[in-house]
């Protein structure tokens, strides 16, 4: 079975410091993928990035960065100088072979960021 | 390029009703997945659309039914609604079916009294 965990349930930051949401995941596979998504109050989730298991390569892309370490589980995710528009909802998720032919996606609960000015 | 089109965008229904949502994937997707959204949750996967057939199913009661039209829209029907129904339902859309990039539309609240 896979689980993701995404322990931060609130964080709050004043605009332009720098923000690391964490997600630990629990998979048995050796090939899965790793997503963040980001939902606004209107409630689409908006897809920022997906890794997979064998590309432990950090990424990043503008303000966003994401670390990814396989020792430890872990698919973190840092904006660097936030901005007020930043403020969402975050979901880490996961998606491996064992959870079926379909590519279903596991998500934490989810990181609400608020972003003040 | 028309992203994930979903309709309608809010309802509300008494229990024990019987609601139908609809999905248009993106352009080029033919595989579709419904998911629940329960507040302050994560979402949940309820199934996947592929070739007009359910290709696999979460932990969901038969009173959740779908249905994929040869255009590769998608129907999710909920029969004999409970309040614990409320929720955000998702759509999302990728290509092929194991796509590894799955787009979500704006989602259909739903509203159970």
């Amino acid at each position: 079975a896979q689980k993701v965990t995404q322990a931060q349930t609130e964080i709050s930051v004043v605009e332009k410091e720098d923000v690391t949401l964490d997600c630990v995941y629990e998979t048995r596979d050796t090939t899965y993928y790793l997503f963040w998504y980001k939902q606004p109050p209107s409630g689409e989730l908006v897809f920022l990035i997906r890794r997979n298991s064998f590309d432990e390569q950090n990424e990043i892309s503008g303000r966003y960065s994401w670390n990814f370490q396989k020792s430890t589980s872990s698919f973190n995710f840092t904006i660097t100088a936030s901005q007020v528009v930043d403020s969402a909802v975050y979901f880490c998720a996961l998606s491996a072979r064992s959870s079926g032919s379909a590519r279903q996606l596991t998500f934490g609960s989810g990181t609400q960021l608020t972003v003040l000015p | 390029d028309a992203g994930v089109t979903q309709s309608p965008t809010h309802l509300i229904k008494t229990r024990g009703q019987q609601v139908t949502l609809r999905c248009s994937p993106k352009s080029g997707h033919d595989t579709v997945s419904w998911y629940q959204q329960a507040l302050g949750q994560g979402p949940q996967f309820i199934f996947q659309y592929y070739e007009e057939e359910e290709r696999q199913r979460g932990n969901f009661p038969d009173r959740f039914s779908g249905h994929q039209f040869p255009n590769y829209s998608s129907e999710l029907n909920v029969n004999a609604l409970l309040l614990g129904d409320s929720a955000l339902y998702l759509c999302a859309s990728s290509f092929p079916p194991d796509g590894n990039t799955i787009y979500f539309g704006e989602g259909s609240w739903l509203t159970v009294v």
